[in-house]
């Protein structure tokens, strides 16, 4: 296990279609993060998990995203009815503790045509 | 809230100068970490160097160091004897007491030949 794995790394879709992305952490580390990062800004906070549990969600999150983390392994983040605002990457991160930053996966770049 | 500030949406500099990457930051907790996190063109972010608050040694990596001002909230990265491998961009970052990171907008460094 050599770092965060994220599925797929490109993603084009129509707009009004579903999408479902999957990141598979680090398997020690129990908090795993989602953000999103559009083209020449930051990382923006999505949610975050701890384990199973999502601790916390972004106003960023509208009632169209979900992420789930069954079992406290590898998490999902499906968007529904995508618009064409969603195009941006999506990055997962874990972390084992707070002192050593995020281990971050090489992202989904979605674009919504 | 906590906000992060980057000053310098974009720099260029030979290669084999020292360059100095201009952070700060808001909070009002007084223990906390904060990075310097590297993102290539289209490549993974990758953890350049991190620095604790509670800490007054500034922290280094190699050729990467801090210039860490706990009073005045300020953040910076110095780079020596930059190389054409450092080109990227550069997102400050701070972690709250629950381990989530806020990044700054990021400064896009050209390492010129």
């Amino acid at each position: 296990d050599t770092g965060v794995s994220q599925d797929p790394r490109h993603k084009i879709t129509k707009r009004g279609q579903n999408v479902t992305f999957r990141c598979d952490p680090i398997s020690e580390h129990n908090r795993l993060y989602w953000y999103r990062q559009t083209l020449g800004q930051g990382p923006e906070f999505l949610t975050y998990f701890q384990n199973e549990a999502q601790l916390e969600k972004s106003r960023l999150l509208s009632d169209r995203f979900s992420a789930e983390r069954p079992k406290g392994s590898f998490s999902t983040l499906e968007i529904q009815r995508t618009e064409q605002g969603d195009s941006a990457m999506y990055l997962c991160a874990s972390i084992a503790g707070g002192a050593y930053g995020y281990t971050f996966g090489s992202g989904t770049r979605l674009t919504v045509v | 809230a906590q906000t992060v500030t980057q000053s310098q949406p974009e720099m260029s500099v030979q290669e084999a100068e020292t360059v100095t990457l201009s952070c700060t930051y808001d909070t009002s907790e007084n223990n906390y970490y904060l990075f310097w996190y590297k993102q290539p063109p289209s490549r993974q972010m990758i953890l350049v160097i991190r620095q604790e608050a509670y800490k007054q040694q500034n922290a280094t990596e190699n050729r990467f160091s801090v210039n860490f001002q706990k009073a005045a909230k300020s953040f910076s990265l110095k780079i020596s004897d930059s190389q054409l491998g450092d080109t990227a961009m550069y997102f400050c970052a701070f972690m709250t007491r629950d381990d989530k990171i806020i990044f700054g907008k990021g400064t896009r460094l050209h390492i010129l030949p």
